[in-house]
């Protein structure tokens, strides 16, 4: 089992549409979570953070934890075309030494 | 990339030659990750180094990685005697401190030909 999955894709969605990308991992130790955007040929570029089960949002994204379900989503609202990207999620165990496991990534693209 | 600053960006190599990486984290940032996407895999975790320590290095391979991050100066990641397989894009990230946001660079692209 992979420590960190997530369906590769590729995931397509209108303009407009609600984009959501579902995670999940396996050791219940893990205490951060992540979410990258990384277009084509680029470094990631973190997205959300989230630590605490519930919902976080910041502006068109939301970030939901359910530790209980060891499960990580994120939702894109209004969807753009400028979404279309790999997303990455990763999780971390403990502070102190916070090295990233990732997924490897879904793919977004964004129909106009 | 917040300032993370990695070179050179693209580098080629032939077999049995050393490739050199270096990472610059954002000022004052004295934590860096070093972490390897291969051809359309998840980035792995490579090492994780403080200033003059190597904390965990967990994910490098046993032979012909080394990395170092010197009082002065980047990290550097060294690969000796390249083989094709090492043919990746190696990014790293900087972290002022513990529970701070890791910042990625914009990676090197290693070719061994």
């Amino acid at each position: 089992q992979k420590e960190v999955e997530q369906n590769s894709g590729p995931l397509s969605v209108p303009e407009g549409a609600i984009a959501s990308l579902n995670c999940t991992y396996s050791d219940r130790v893990s205490q951060s979570f992540f979410w990258y955007r990384q277009y084509s040929g680029k470094s990631p570029e973190l997205i959300m953070s989230i630590y605490s089960n519930g919902d976080k949002e910041d502006g068109r994204f939301t970030a939901q934890l359910n530790k209980a379900s060891q499960y990580v989503s994120l939702l894109i609202r209004d969807s753009q075309p400028s979404d279309s990207a790999t997303y990455l999620c990763a999780v971390n165990r403990s502070f102190g030494n916070e090295k990233l496991t990732f997924g490897t990534g879904t793919r977004l693209t964004i129909i106009p | 990339n917040a300032g993370v600053m990695q070179n050179p960006r693209h580098l080629v190599r032939r077999r049995g030659q050393e490739a050199r990486l270096r990472c610059s984290p954002v000022k004052g940032h004295s934590h860096v990750y070093w972490y390897r996407q291969l051809p359309e895999e998840g980035l792995k975790f490579m090492v994780y180094l403080q200033k003059e320590n190597i904390i965990d290095e967990s994910g490098m391979p046993k032979e012909r990685f080394s990395a170092e991050f010197p009082k002065e100066g980047p990290s550097i990641l060294r690969i000796q005697q390249v083989v094709r397989g090492d043919s990746a894009a190696y990014f790293c990230a900087s972290q002022r401190g513990e529970g701070e946001t890791q910042y990625f660079g914009p990676g090197t692209r290693l070719l061994v030909l």
